[in-house]
């Protein structure tokens, strides 16, 4: 049984540029979550998903920010125009339905320069 | 508002000490209880979790103590370890009630533990 993946693990970007990076979940886990930390804090949540829905978006996520789960599988998250404060790690983590249990991926460290 | 308060910030042990990580938390609806264990660059890890129907649970050297009266829940690292030198995070989510949120987690902010030998 495969973790939680993320790509890219690394990515540095000039500000006002786009870019985007994709989670897939364990197999068969339909809830899909992405968090964001910022370093020597702990993760913020950021959006949840079940299966292709997305049911609930935080106050963090401004509308430049946005998240996508086609066909229930893996996830992507797109920050348009990034800024020097968008500069985090972005975390996915998923989690099974019949279980309380939350498992997070190895995460996207963005840099904004 | 921070929902869940983490100390301390960091915590240095000697080899083959106990580490204690205490939290505390405002929202009475919380009913889930998780520790993490983050490495640097990687992504958090599940340790050991916690409902409040028991007030301790134990895994190897992870121990937790959860006090729901007043609010607040530790981590016990026994005979602690050089490679048990991480940044370790509790978390607490609601479960009893399926929220739009889809029971997320609320993450304190963190203790840096290092174990010495």
């Amino acid at each position: 049984d495969t973790g939680v993946s993320q790509d890219p693990r690394h990515k540095i970007t000039k500000r006002g540029q786009n870019v985007t990076f994709r989670c897939d979940p364990i197999s068969e886990h339909n809830r899909l979550y992405w968090y964001r930390q910022t370093l020597g804090q702990g993760p913020e949540f950021l959006t949840y998903f079940q299966n292709e829905a997305q049911l609930e978006k935080s106050r963090l996520l401004s509308d430049r920010f946005s998240a996508e789960r086609p066909k229930g599988s893996f996830s992507t998250l797109e920050i348009q125009r990034t800024e020097q404060g968008d500069s985090a790690m972005y975390l996915c983590a998923s989690r099974a339905d019949s279980s309380y249990e939350q498992y997070f991926g190895p995460g996207t460290r963005l840099t904004v320069t | 508002q921070q929902q869940v308060k983490q100390s301390p910030q960091s915590l240095i042990v000697q080899k083959g000490g106990i580490s204690i990580i205490n939290c505390a938390y405002e929202n009475t609806a919380f009913d889930y209880f998780p520790w993490y264990q983050q490495f640097p660059g990687k992504g958090p890890a599940l340790l050991i979790a916690i409902r409040p129907d028991v007030s301790e649970k134990k895994e190897g050297r992870f121990t937790i103590s959860f006090n729901k009266s007043a609010k607040q829940f530790s981590l016990h690292i026994m005979d602690s370890q050089p490679g048990d030198s991480a940044t370790y995070f509790c978390a607490a989510s609601i479960e009893g009630i399926l929220t739009g949120g889809g029971n997320k987690l609320t993450f304190g902010t963190g203790t840096q533990l290092k174990v010495e030998l």
